[in-house]
């Protein structure tokens, strides 16, 4: 399996610009993630999904952002407007829920988004 | 709500030698995964290592082991044998256990590990 795909690796966008960042999860995984990654705030959960329900997006900062899962093997987390302290690395996870790695969350390469 | 807790945000140690890193979480659940991942400047997440709470014997992979204490709710990381490729920033992570949907994954603040030559 490929891992978890992420695009695009590199986002350069203006402010007020939407942008919208794609995952394809591992294949028979149940659980998504979505993580934002910054200096000051560390690795944050901004949304996950089981069987691709949305179970909690507590941590999704405001109503400019948004995810959705329309199917098992493709996700994306949109922002409109963009702001520039949106800027962060966003990663996508997958986990499957029984087996031997149950538990486990496998990471994407992460989104690199700059917003100017 | 489960907290995970790193009180190291910088480390190094000397190649060869061993580090040990710590992590606290605080959780009511009785049935959970602790992990270390390791996040290198390449930025990509990798698993180290993985414990489920309800296995008293600590895991161990390879030159990575951990000491798990359930009631004190530690979860420390010890490298042996340090190697100049282990430098990278270290996270603590819990996840509860569920067995019919998905459950978070809480990170800690990281500790950033550099092994000196």
């Amino acid at each position: 399996d490929a891992g978890v795909i992420q695009s695009p690796r590199h986002e350069v966008t203006e402010m007020g610009q939407e942008v919208t960042l794609r995952c394809k999860p591992i294949s028979g995984h149940n659980s998504l993630f979505w993580y934002r990654q910054t200096m000051m705030r560390g690795l944050e959960l901004l949304i996950y999904f089981n069987n691709n329900v949305p179970i909690d997006d507590s941590g999704m900062p405001e109503d400019r952002f948004s995810a959705k899962m329309p199917n098992a093997s493709f996700s994306t987390l949109k922002i409109q407007p963009s702001e520039p302290r949106d800027s962060a690395v966003y990663f996508c996870a997958s986990s499957p829920r029984g087996g031997r790695g149950a538990g486990e969350a496998f990471f994407g390469q992460g989104t690199r988004l700059t917003v100017v | 709500a489960q907290t995970v807790t790193q009180s190291q945000p910088e480390m190094s140690v000397q190649e060869a030698e061993t580090v040990t890193l710590s992590c606290t979480y605080d959780t009511s659940e009785s049935n959970y995964y602790l992990f270390w991942y390791k996040q290198p400047p390449s930025r990509q997440m990798i698993l180290v290592i993985r414990q489920e709470a309800y296995k008293q014997q600590n895991a161990t992979e390879n030159r990575f082991s951990v000491n798990f204490q359930k009631a004190a709710k530690s979860f420390s990381l010890k490298i042996s044998d340090s190697q100049l490729g282990d430098t990278a920033m270290y996270f603590c992570a819990f996840m509860k256990h569920e067995e019919t949907s998905g459950s978070r994954l809480t990170f800690g603040e990281g500790t950033q590990l550099t092994v000196n030559p």
